[in-house]
């Protein structure tokens, strides 16, 4: 059962402090999405990537926030420095483009920052 | 621009009762859509999604789903709700061909009272 696998699943840290969140997309796709879940502001689209390329990372606060990936198997999402606002839940998705744009959600890494 | 649109943010039901979730979009062009569920503490899962064809569109645990082009909307059903359906509920949708970001809706929160 193919899955999507994000590292760690929890994270405390304190503002300022570097946060680096990791994620395995599935076998074989090659897309993958970073999403950040909040209470107030819902589900938002902070990255894009296709055949590890950023194509989409509009949502994304540039000051702070980077988004890469180094292989087919690892995507990251950095945060430097972290602040409070930044504590949410960040979700990794991965599909395969020119598909059914179906997306396969890992299962979150939650973040909080004090 | 393009946007999706979940009218109700919270609703509440008694085991058995029906289900009838809203969805509309804006978009422009042929779509694809999707209903995403997440279960308390879990991450997003594909309920059911809408291509082409038949516009009503039958998904797991007894959801369905019809697209109804005219109105832009893709209003999420369920003739019975069980405790179980306790969830939130995300209408996505993207433009067909190529890659086209997915747009979530802000989510509903379905409640079922045994």
């Amino acid at each position: 059962d193919a899955r999507v696998t994000q590292t760690p699943r929890h994270k405390v840290t304190e503002m300022g402090q570097e946060v680096t969140m990791r994620c395995q997309p599935i076998l074989g796709h090659n897309t993958v999405f970073w999403y950040r879940q909040t209470m107030m502001q819902g589900l938002e689209l902070l990255a894009y990537f296709r055949n590890r390329a950023p194509l989409d990372d509009s949502g994304m606060p540039k000051d702070r926030f980077s988004a890469e990936m180094p292989d087919a198997t690892l995507a990251t999402l950095k945060i430097q420095p972290s602040e409070p606002r930044d504590s949410a839940v960040y979700f990794c998705a991965s599909g395969l483009s020119g598909s059914s744009y179906e997306q396969y959600f890992g299962p979150g890494t939650r973040l909080t920052v004090t | 621009a393009q946007s999706v649109s979940q009218h109700n943010h919270h609703v509440i039901l008694s085991e058995a009762a029906s289900l009838e979730l809203g969805c509309n979009y804006s978009y422009g062009g042929t779509v694809n859509l999707f209903w995403y569920v997440q279960y308390p503490g879990q991450h997003l899962q594909l309920l059911l999604k809408y291509f082409s064809g038949d516009p009503l569109v039958k998904g797991i645990k007894g959801f369905e789903a019809e697209f109804i082009k005219s109105k832009f909307s893709f209003n999420l059903r369920k003739p019975s709700v069980q405790w179980s359906d306790t969830a939130e509920y995300f209408c996505a949708v993207t433009l067909s061909g190529g890659y086209q970001k997915v747009t979530f809706g802000t989510g509903t929160k379905l409640q079922v009272i045994p």
